[in-house]
């Protein structure tokens, strides 16, 4: 069975640009995650989705948005990049939005602003 | 706001020797997770501790919870190289959302 899958792997962008990044959970999941890991620290949660309702915001700007589509994958957008946006931006599937649920992380879009 | 410690954030040791990653964490949770990263890779589940006195063991890694404490432990026993990675440990608060806070990450090196 395919794991999580995100893609691009690498993405180079200059400040101001837009990106979207994209991730399929692994089939059955109905619960997607976002995570944002700055080089040397911890993921830090950006969004849950579940069932295509955001059910989890994390303290990111407004620039940060997200959405879920019927087959369950979901796109991560950033708007009006900054350099502090550079990062590893790690995709996570589970089967239930909550409760005793393992999360399973994709490899993660490295994205770097220039 | 929730934190999550690791302590050490660096550790080097020797092949063969035991030591222990300690995680605490400053608000009520039953939720634990351990994960392992290697450079420039995701992040692979170890363990979900579920309930205090939790207690997981894998291999050479064994983890427990104490939520009254609140601290995990994950203990590595007699360290080989393959064990070189990151290590993080990951505390739901139990919002309704699959939400995790996690540590900074323990750095781990097993030296030959």
């Amino acid at each position: 069975d395919a794991g999580v899958t995100q893609s691009p792997t690498h993405l180079i962008k200059t400040r101001g640009q837009h990106v979207t990044l994209r991730c399929s959970p692994i089939s059955g999941h109905k619960s997607v995650s976002w995570y944002q890991q700055v080089l040397g620290q911890g993921p830090q949660f950006i969004f849950q989705y579940y069932e295509k309702e955001e059910r989890g915001r994390g303290n990111f700007p407004d620039r940060f948005s997200a959405r879920q589509f019927p087959n369950y994958s979901s796109e991560l957008n950033v708007n009006a990049l900054l350099l502090g946006d550079s990062a590893l931006y790690l995709c996570a599937s589970s089967r239930r939005a909550a409760g005793n649920e393992k999360l399973f992380f994709g490899s993660g879009t490295q994205l770097s602003v220039l | 706001e929730l934190k999550v410690e690791q302590n050490p954030l660096f550790l080097s040791m020797q092949e063969g020797k035991n030591y222990t990653i300690y995680c605490n964490y400053s608000t009520t949770s039953d939720r634990l997770y351990w994960y392992r990263q290697d450079p420039g890779k995701s992040l692979e589940s170890l363990f979900v501790l579920l309930s205090n006195g939790a207690v997981k063991q894998e291999g050479r890694l064994m983890a427990s919870l104490d939520t009254k404490a609140r601290l995990s432990t994950l203990h590595i026993t007699a360290a080989v190289h393959d064990l070189s990675a990151t290590y993080f440990c990951a505390v739901d608060p139990s919002t309704g959302a699959n939400n995790l806070f996690f540590g900074t990450g323990t750095r781990l090196t097993v030296i030959p």
